[in-house]
């Protein structure tokens, strides 16, 4: 079962805007919560992460806004760089019981447009 | 630092025959974990290591798949006899012992198999 939904399979943005990219999930267990960004040919890179006591963590230009209450969690890019292009990956755990595991999403490929 | 080491980076392989696959964590970490990536769809967890002692392998198909950490160092994954749903990335991952409170899980560049 999927318990991590990133429902968009694709985003296509225009250098220097925003990229907004959705992720789900359906484990009310899960409390903390991350994004990871991956290059063709190599591993996912850890991007950013957010706790389920907080509803919003940022990193430069990175932002990731949590909603508990509607089990969805996004990442705003601000503004968008070609060297964003890859695939992101929306993941979650549930730390408060002990479990490290990461359950992923299917991933979005975001593409940049000069 | 270097990071997490694979190999190899990538196998071809016909359906019943043997694989192995390694991986070297990042040096000081105790946590290992190994999973599974089939084309169009997130990482899988197969296998999570503390030091050498297996924390969660309940996904992990027992009949054919098998994985070592002797030594709580380096780790081996193995499939035997493969088949075709194998062809997948397998990464390995490794992070900090878990409840340390810096359980970020960082990847190794994955071993892509295909079984024919």
């Amino acid at each position: 079962d999927q318990q991590v939904k990133q429902n968009s399979p694709s985003l296509s943005v225009q250098e220097g805007r925003i990229s907004i990219l959705n992720c789900d999930y359906t484990n009310s267990m899960f409390d903390y919560f991350l994004w990871y960004k991956k290059y063709p040919a190599e591993g996912p890179t850890f991007l950013i992460s957010i706790s389920s006591i907080k509803d919003k963590n940022e990193d430069g230009r990175f932002t990731v806004f949590l909603n508990k209450s509607a089990k969805h969690l996004s990442l705003h890019i601000v503004p968008s760089q070609p060297g964003d292009s890859a695939v992101y990956f929306c993941a979650a755990s549930a730390r408060l019981r002990n479990d490290y595991k990461l359950s992923f999403g299917a991933g979005t490929t975001v593409t940049v447009r000069a | 630092e270097a990071g997490v080491a694979q190999s190899p980076r990538y196998k071809i392989i016909e359906k019943r025959q043997s694989v192995a696959f390694w991986c070297n964590p990042i040096s000081g970490h105790a946590t290992l974990y190994w999973y599974q990536q089939i084309l169009g769809q997130g990482p899988k967890l197969l296998i999570q290591f503390q030091n050498n002692g297996v924390v969660d392998d309940s996904q992990l198909p027992k009949d054919r798949f098998s994985a070592e950490r002797l030594k709580g160092v380096d780790s081996t994954l193995k499939i035997q006899p493969a088949k075709l749903e194998d062809s997948a990335v397998y990464l390995c991952a490794s992070s900090l012992v878990i409840g340390s409170g810096q359980e970020t899980q960082y990847f190794g560049p994955g071993t892509r198999l295909l079984v024919l």
